[in-house]
């Protein structure tokens, strides 16, 4: 059991619609990191936050935006979805954070976005 | 900028028999590596991590890895392949000053046969 829990774990949204995910981190641990991992691929890192700001992103557009709470859980909010933004979004938490050095990552089971 | 690439989408082996899941990475500054494993329907858990100290690691499951940097590799092995060990498997790329960026690649399913 890590920890790291995920809400919900399906849902299917409409092209254009909003999504929020929503990711609790394990206790202690003050960086949250969210990944997508389309079928068949990879994870792909979306961003990270550290003590409540966002602070390193990967190719994803600003459509993908996202918040960390005082108490470290974490929400994934996507606008304007489209059909390829169909994947499982993974949350990951971790006891080291900023830019140092990379920590154990402890993910969760995942939000599965299904588009139409 | 980094990269991954695991070698073989589909790996079987018979249950007892030398596991052996290829990756290798491209990085432009020291790297820190690791294996994750993903479980259907799971998140990915850690199996073990490079982090420039000892070239050969161990980790949990009997698994373990060598770092390779004449080869850039951090190939994935286990001496003896149970059915439990059956997952996907995915090898990761990370660097000091990028945080929890990890580059993945794509996975290898490993099947394990009786």
């Amino acid at each position: 059991e890590t920890g790291v829990t995920q809400s919900p774990t399906h849902l299917i949204k409409t092209r254009g619609q909003q999504v929020t995910l929503r990711c609790s981190s394990q206790s202690g641990h003050n960086t949250v990191s969210w990944y997508q991992q389309a079928l068949g691929q990879g994870p792909q890192f979306i961003f990270q936050y550290y003590r409540e700001e966002e602070n390193g992103r990967g190719n994803f557009p600003p459509r993908f935006s996202g918040l960390q709470f005082p108490n470290y859980s974490s929400e994934l909010n996507v606008n304007a979805l489209e059909l390829d933004d169909s994947a499982l979004y993974l949350c990951a938490s971790s006891l080291l954070g900023g830019t140092g050095v990379t920590g154990e990552l402890f993910f969760g089971e995942g939000s599965r976005l299904t588009v139409l | 900028a980094q990269s991954v690439t695991q070698l073989g989408s589909h790996v079987s082996v018979s249950e007892g028999a030398l596991v052996l899941l290829r990756c290798n990475y491209s990085s432009s500054v020291p790297p820190y590596l690791f294996w994750y494993v993903q479980y259907p329907n799971k998140g990915l858990q850690l199996l073990l991590k490079y982090t420039s100290a000892a070239t050969l690691v161990k980790g949990i499951n009997g698994f373990e890895a060598e770092f390779k940097k004449s080869e850039t590799s951090f190939h994935l092995t286990k001496p003896s392949a149970h059915m439990s060990d059956a997952a996907e498997y995915f090898c990761a790329v990370g660097f000091t000053g990028g945080g929890n960026k990890l580059t993945f690649g794509t996975g290898t399913q490993l099947k394990v046969e009786l």
